[in-house]
């Protein structure tokens, strides 16, 4: 089964900082990788998903980006974060001959 | 977009308790899966289920797809089934929408 690594597990960053979370799956090849945020605790939205390497599609117009420099490796950056980044950043994945997403533990990140 | 429903918002039981949580969607899905989220924030799968039912221990679950329909059966609730329970459905595979969640309260 897939085992999906998040890091860092939380972040406190201020406003206008550079952002960098990454995401790791293991136990899959070929994953479609996906990157959501949610706040207040309610609500999953998708932001970005990657059915390969190099390749990424984006749900919403946002002030993030999302790179896929390896099959198993999914990363979400910004180059200066807005207080309204601020929320609880979660990966998923899904095998490619699946339809199941698995999520990773998530990163919670306040922009102050 | 899909839009996707789910109902009650909050509900509160005391322990030993059964519960019927309802995700009413949009249009026509080839997935649908339900998911707990604990306290600390991590999302566990709980079914993949586009049709039918299926029933993991204490918990099952009910897709009438034709009715665009999905229940969740909790029996028997425990404090640890407390958390946020999430319905997401697609039709395309990278196109899943989450509804806003049902937030149980078990007391014990």
């Amino acid at each position: 089964s897939q085992t999906i690594h998040q890091w860092p597990a939380t972040l406190v960053q201020p406003v206008g900082s550079p952002l960098s979370l990454e995401c790791t799956v293991e136990g899959t090849s070929n994953p479609n990788l996906y990157w959501y945020r949610q706040a207040a605790g309610r609500g999953l939205q998708l932001l970005f998903y990657s059915v390969g390497i190099g390749q990424i599609s984006s749900e919403v117009p946002q002030n993030l980006s999302a790179s896929r420099p390896q099959d198993r490796q999914f990363i979400l950056s910004s180059k200066k974060l807005l207080l309204s980044d601020s929320g609880f950043y979660l990966c998923a994945s899904r095998a490619s001959a699946a339809y199941e997403q698995y999520f990773g533990p998530g990163t919670r990140l306040t922009v102050t | 977009g899909i839009q996707v429903e789910q109902s009650p918002p909050d509900l509160i039981l005391q322990e030993g308790a059964n519960s019927t949580l309802r995700c009413n969607f949009s249009d026509s899905v080839n997935n649908l899966q339900w998911f707990h989220q604990n306290p600390w924030g991590q999302l566990i799968n709980l079914f993949y289920i586009p049709s039918g039912t299926k029933q993991n221990g204490r918990l099952s679950a009910t897709t009438v797809a034709t009715e665009r329909y999905s229940l969740l059966y909790i029996s028997s609730s425990q404090t640890t089934d407390s958390g946020v329970y999430f319905c997401a459905v697609g039709y395309n595979n990278n196109d899943m929408r989450f509804g806003a969640g049902t937030r149980l309260t078990v007391k014990p």
